[in-house]
């Protein structure tokens, strides 16, 4: 199956730093690629959808100021958590799909933890 | 708007037993239906999808899930439960391809020796 990759896998930061999370399809191209959030013992919440040349479309409730996504090429994804908190503090997973299977592939997912 | 209800939080079966978990949906148009598998601190892995065609679609691990329309239900089972089958379900709905997965709530499969 068609392979999305995450990284970082976990990364640690200091309250108010911004950390930027790459998403890329290795093996095809994404016009369109989705970030979700997942709390401990939690389901994945839809973030936003990233398209590619255009802005991303953000869930209600989630701060665009605050969850930066560009989407600069139709293998890469970027989502970066500005001035983050504490409370940022989550399990970060991109999607993509491909063709008309109506399969998404996930990436590994990064844990962001927020000191 | 399309939803995922996953009823029971936490199921617990005995090594060997049937597993049944559920999921029901909600959808406007024919959906495109998936259930995925999350073990602790990874990302989720597909164990089978139903699109069109056959409405018992079979996947990974010997878990099968059968689209009954008339219910909007698509429950997940297997057989004889196994240790390893210990994690996170997830069941997700999509209503056509380029739109995001919408997720259920998650189901716990615990299994006992």
């Amino acid at each position: 199956g068609a392979v999305v990759s995450q990284h970082p896998s976990r990364v640690i930061c200091k309250s108010g730093t911004s950390v930027k999370i790459e998403c890329r399809s290795l093996d095809f191209q994404a016009t369109t690629m989705f970030w979700y959030r997942q709390f401990p013992k939690q389901s994945l919440m839809l973030m936003a959808t990233s398209n590619e040349g255009s802005k991303a479309t953000y869930e209600q409730g989630v701060e665009k100021d605050k969850f930066l996504i560009n989407h600069a090429s139709l293998t890469l994804s970027t989502l970066t958590v500005t001035s983050a908190h504490p409370e940022d503090s989550s399990f970060y997973i991109c999607s993509a799909g491909q063709g008309k299977s109506g399969e998404l592939f996930f990436g590994e997912g990064s844990r962001l933890t927020v000191l | 708007a399309q939803s995922v209800t996953q009823l029971g939080s936490h199921v617990s079966v005995s090594e060997g037993a049937l597993v049944l978990l559920r999921c029901n949906y909600s959808s406007s148009v024919p959906p495109y239906l998936f259930w995925y598998v999350q073990y602790p601190n990874q990302g989720l892995q597909l164990l089978l999808k139903y699109t069109t065609g056959a409405t018992l679609v079979k996947g990974i691990n010997g878990f099968e899930a059968e689209f009954k329309k008339s219910e909007t239900s698509f429950h997940l089972t297997k057989p004889s439960a196994h240790m390893s089958d210990a994690a996170e379900y997830f069941c997700a709905v999509r209503d056509q391809a380029g739109t995001a997965l919408i997720f259920g709530k998650g189901t716990t499969l615990s299994v006992s020796s």
